[in-house]
């Protein structure tokens, strides 16, 4: 039961460098999720996808890109990282929207010195 | 646009006293209200949720929640808090069955 696993758990990035946070989840759900989590500010969605082939953007995408090729993996991708993106991302997936139970990473902490 | 206020941003209890969580929220249909858990350095849990029917809802862990939508609320209760409880509690709200949106959290400390 491996649910839903985040690569990798900690990361420091220098300004400017990219990199892709992975997420794969095993429970054949439809409805993937990126949010961030800063301090005091609760969860921010990045983006979301409902199915194979289908993203869209939450309320924070700047910086970031995502696709989902197949259904187990919704990788993240920061392109040129800034400081402002040091943070705690989280992937989430449900079966089916928000009628369904969402299931929620371990988290990955990004620090962009 | 769909928003959670979580009005408490720290609260500390004593074992064995009871606790409620505040959450309002702000949305123009019946809402699905979720409350999950974090716990220190680990993802979020469900604790239990609200989609329809009775409005008072139980959820694991002995807590429960009550949906009062004269008052756009959806606060959770413990009768009784172990120290195993103290993490941070987020409340949330459907966006029109496409995603979830968090209030800031609720950070719970427990006094032995």
């Amino acid at each position: 039961n491996a649910g839903v696993t985040q690569t990798p758990k900690f990361r420091i990035l220098k300004i400017g460098q990219s990199m892709t946070l992975q997420c794969a989840q095993d429970m054949n759900h439809n409805y993937m999720y990126w949010y961030r989590q800063d301090p005091g500010m609760g969860l921010k969605l990045i983006y979301y996808s409902v199915g194979a082939g289908i993203t869209d953007k939450g309320e924070v995408p700047n910086g970031y890109n995502v696709s989902r090729s197949t259904t187990e993996d919704f990788p993240l991708r920061l392109e040129l990282a800034a400081p402002s993106q040091t943070s705690v991302y989280f992937c989430a997936s449900s079966l089916e929207g928000t009628n369904t139970e969402a299931f929620f990473g371990q988290g990955t902490r990004l620090t962009v010195v | 646009a769909q928003s959670v206020t979580q009005p408490d941003i720290h609260i500390t209890v004593s074992e064995g006293a009871s606790l409620e969580l505040r959450c309002n929220y702000s949305y123009g249909a019946t809402p699905y209200l979720f409350w999950y858990v974090q716990s220190p350095g680990q993802g979020l849990q469900l604790l239990l949720k609200y989609f329809s029917g009775d409005t008072l809802v139980q959820g694991i862990k002995g807590f429960e929640a009550e949906f009062k939508r004269s008052q756009s609320s959806f606060n959770l209760r413990k009768p009784s808090v172990h120290w195993s409880d103290a993490a941070e509690y987020f409340c949330a709200v459907d966006n029109y069955g496409q995603n979830f949106v968090f209030g800031p959290g609720t950070r719970l400390s427990v006094l032995p």
